[in-house]
């Protein structure tokens, strides 16, 4: 089946510094997705892209979907405390969403 | 507008006793989707619904998971029996639609499964 894969697996940074994570998977998407997931919560939907190239940002957020469709990053700039927690990616090309593993992000004040 | 509601948020119950968990979309949502998530992975896919129709269900394990939505509103998703590998969040999203663009998923805060 297809399979997202997600890296790094953790992260452990310096408040104030830059993020970057990506996803890759061995087939090609329509719809790419970036999710934040807190503790004891559902995940919360972060930046959308639909197009490949589409370059897209949510305040410190920037989301990229890759040319060849089979990738996508996530960049926070100038992280804080509460950027903490779980980063997932995410796939569809009919509606049926494939997740990532996750990417945990620990930032240090 | 109100999130996704989902009950019970925590159940604890022993192997091979039944368990159900309710969800309510948010309004006007025509897509329902139930992911279970276990610790320390990415949410799964179990069964998606467009209206009260099934549209991809082939991630379910029938033997033991159903789940319906009988007027194409709230839904309901069991386990009988459950077993020990069936602790996990079980979580659910709704969304306006499934073709591009319309897909983009609201989660509730999900229900902690734990099987003892």
């Amino acid at each position: 089946g297809q399979q997202l894969n997600q890296s790094p697996q953790s992260m452990f940074i310096q408040e104030g510094e830059d993020v970057s994570m990506n996803c890759t998977s061995s087939s090609i998407f329509n719809t790419w997705l970036w999710y934040k997931q807190d503790p004891g919560e559902g995940p919360v939907l972060l930046i959308a892209l639909y197009k490949a190239g589409e370059l897209t940002s949510n305040g410190r957020l920037t989301a990229q979907f890759g040319i060849t469709r089979k990738d996508s990053f996530l960049n926070i700039s100038a992280s804080i405390p509460s950027d903490v927690g779980i980063y997932f990616c995410a796939g569809s090309n009919t509606g049926k969403l494939i997740f990532g593993q996750g990417t945990t992000l620990q930032v240090k004040p | 507008e109100a999130g996704v509601a989902q009950s019970p948020r925590y159940k604890i119950i022993e192997k091979r006793q039944s368990v159900a968990f309710w969800c309510n979309p948010i309004s006007g949502h025509a897509t329902l989707y139930w992911y279970q998530q276990i610790l320390g992975q990415g949410p799964k896919l179990l069964i998606q619904f467009q209206n009260n129709g099934v549209v991809d269900d082939s991630q379910l394990p029938k033997d033991r998971f159903s789940a319906e939505r009988l007027k194409g509103v709230d839904s309901t998703l069991k386990i009988q029996p459950a077993k020990l590998e069936d602790s996990a969040v079980y979580l659910c999203a709704s969304s306006y639609g499934y073709t591009s663009g319309a897909n983009v998923l609201t989660f509730g805060a999900g229900s902690r499964l734990t099987v003892l």
